[in-house]
Order: structure tokens, then C-alpha cells, then sequence
């Protein structure tokens, strides 16, 4: 069973679509995160949440938006695409807020054309 | 967080030991030293973390220096599996933004047969 999962693995779109990636994690954890991978590789956090409620919004662009219906998924969904969205989206989680260790999902790469 | 300072790449033959150094002068006495890897193309991996006591697990050791200053990642006896970016993470063990993993542009571990 994977610990962290994400769907999709791949993902194409046009300038202007609205687009989602879901995120699940059977580990149990209370806190979920969601981390932007760009084309020069640095991994940078956008939100974390901490059961089902925001308790970080690093400046990211409020075309994305987080969303979780319980605290076993946290989905992010991204409207109104432009190029520069394109990278690869890690989810993780944590047993607990700021402590330990996160397991991070395989990734969604996201291509906008 | 403290920022720290990795070489940005090393080689390790294989079946030898690999030592990672990592830099963190101002680390803060609440902080703790965390290593993740990524290997291409996957989510980063947890390794292991540490105070101020070197640490030990099945994949790893860290060895902290005295003054907390500066740290070392050890992999004993390193197989080509390991060729992957290690980043060396300074982190406080609180909830919210002050418990963020990080990430820095980490050192790419090259390992040769």
C-alpha cells in the first residue's frame, strides 16, 4: 500500500484551464502539506494543513486553492493556469504538525502549454 | 530557520562510505539538523534527524558536531541506489510556519561503481 499517494502522475493542459490534483495518505497523519518543485529543482512549501484546517499559506497565488474534505486528503486545485505553474507537486504528510518526519508522495508533473 | 551550507556534489564509489558535510553556524539551541534525500524523479525521502547526540538508524548516521555548528550524514557503504540529492535541513520542532521543512539546493551524491 502507498503510504502517500497522488493522482495524477502527469498532467497537460492549456494556458487558462482549472485543473486538480488529489492527494491521499493512509498513514494516519494529522497534518497534510503540499510542496511546489520548479524546473530549477528547489522544493518550496505552499500549504500545510492541520485537521482539515489551513494553518499555512506561504504567498501562494490565490488561484490555488487547497481543499480537505478530511484529513486523509487534501486536494489543490489551480485555476486559471499560466506557463510559469508548470513543476512537479509534492504532497506529504506528518504525524503531527511541525514535528517529525513528512512522507512525501511520488509527485504530479504539470505541464501547461 | 538557520540556513545551512552543503557542497553542492560529491562522488562516492561504490561499496565506500559516503560523508555529507553540512554547515549551520547559526543554528539556534531549539533547532534540529534533518536530512531528506531525493532520488530522481521521486518525493524526498526522510533519513534521519538529530539535537545534539549523533544518531543512528538502518540507513544512516549523523554526527553532530560539539558546538552544533556543522554536521555529517554517513552512509556506510554506499551503493549506486544512492545517487539521489541530500539536503541537510535546520528545523524547529513547532507547529505553523516555524515547523516548515526547508529546503535548500541540497548536495547531488554521485555514486560510481
Amino acid at each position: 500500500d502507498t503510504a502517500v499517494s497522488q493522482t495524477p502522475k502527469y498532467l497537460v493542459t492549456q494556458m487558462g484551464n482549472d485543473k486538480s490534483i488529489k492527494c491521499e495518505q493512509n498513514l494516519g497523519h494529522d497534518t497534510m502539506y503540499w510542496y511546489k518543485q520548479d524546473s530549477k529543482k528547489f522544493l518550496k512549501i505552499m500549504f500545510s494543513y492541520n485537521n482539515k484546517e489551513l494553518i499555512i499559506n506561504e504567498t501562494v497565488p490565490n488561484r490555488f486553492s487547497p481543499k480537505s474534505p478530511d484529513k486523509a486528503h487534501l486536494n489543490l486545485h489551480i485555476n486559471s493556469l499560466e506557463l510559469g505553474d508548470s513543476a512537479v507537486y509534492f504532497c506529504a504528510s506528518s504525524l503531527r504538525d511541525g514535528t517529525g518526519e513528512l512522507f512525501f508522495g511520488e509527485g504530479s508533473r504539470l505541464t501547461v502549454l | 530557520d538557520a540556513k545551512t551550507t552543503q557542497p553542492p556534489s560529491m562522488d562516492c564509489a561504490e561499496g565506500r562510505a559516503a560523508n555529507l558535510p553540512c554547515n549551520h553556524s547559526t543554528i539556534s539551541g531549539n533547532e534540529y539538523v534533518y536530512w531528506y534525500r531525493q532520488i530522481h524523479s521521486q518525493g524526498p525521502q526522510y533519513i534521519i534527524h538529530g539535537l545534539k547526540n549523533n544518531e543512528t538508524n538502518e540507513m544512516a548516521s549523523l554526527i553532530i558536531t560539539e558546538d552544533r555548528k556543522s554536521s555529517t550524514l554517513i552512509l556506510p557503504h554506499a551503493t549506486l541506489r544512492d545517487t539521489a540529492v541530500y539536503y541537510c535541513i535546520v528545523r524547529r520542532n513547532y507547529g505553523g510556519s516555524q515547523g516548515n521543512l526547508i529546503f535548500g539546493k541540497g548536495t547531488k551524491l554521485s555514486v560510481k561503481p
